[in-house]
């Protein structure tokens, strides 16, 4: 089916061990996002990405790492989770500019990732 | 930097009611778009609405009403005659149109959220 997906959709994970969450969509948008979802902040902007090859910090991306070697494809590593990146995680892309809903995102089902 | 303030963290109304959900936002572009995005508790993001800068007419779909004031940075939400259907998280985001190098990545800046619980 067309859309957004995300994987794991949940995940236990233990202080110091390294997880991925992946996010893969089937529009070929160009643009691409991870926000992390947490009690009194709303959604807050991890790392972004424009294209293939092409990314960029956002306002939390300390303990992060992103890659996007495909375009459909935007995996979110922790290096070495910590308590305080348990949180609810979401996905979402976006078409190129010049198209009619400009800046709309679409939304991934979000993966709710607990570090014990 | 942008900024989307939404004061009310919890409201809890009575099924029939009208409610306001109250948005106030911060921004230097003089282009930009807002956003309302409903959170079921299931879970996912719900696009409600988008609103760009320069069109400051107010929009009702079905029971779904927006208010976009410029001269006061805000754009708020009614619900009328709330239904338990509406319980949910409901958030406003900005987007920006053009980072500090000049191009748009469409980013948005989300408020903290609100809580609307509606009894029956």
């Amino acid at each position: 089916d067309a859309g957004i997906t995300q994987s794991p959709r949940y995940k236990i994970t233990e202080t110091g061990r390294q997880v991925t969450l992946m996010c893969h969509q089937t529009w070929s948008h160009s643009y691409m996002f991870w926000y992390r979802q947490d009690l009194g902040h709303g959604l807050r902007l991890i790392y972004y990405s424009a294209a293939a090859d092409i990314t960029d910090k956002g306002e939390v991306p300390d303990g992060y790492v992103v890659s996007r070697s495909k375009t459909e494809n935007f995996p979110l590593t922790l290096e070495s989770a910590t308590r305080s990146q348990t949180s609810v995680y979401f996905c979402a892309s976006r078409k190129l500019a010049g198209d009619p809903w400009y800046n709309e995102q679409f939304f991934g089902p979000g993966t709710r990732l607990t570090v014990l | 930097a942008q900024k989307v303030t939404q004061a009310q963290t919890e409201i809890s109304v009575v099924e029939k009611e009208d409610v306001t959900l109250d948005c106030v936002y911060e921004t230097r572009d003089t282009t930009y778009y807002l956003f309302w995005y409903k959170q079921p508790p299931s879970g996912e993001l719900v696009f409600l609405i988008r609103r760009n800068s320069f069109d400051e007419q107010n929009e009702i779909s079905g029971r779904y009403s927006w208010n976009f004031q410029k001269s006061t940075s805000s754009f708020n939400f009614t619900i009328t005659a709330s239904q338990v259907v509406d319980s949910a998280v409901y958030f406003c985001a900005l987007s920006e149109t053009m980072d500090a190098g000049g191009t748009s990545y469409g980013k948005l800046t989300f408020g903290q959220g609100t809580i609307l619980t509606v009894h029956p």
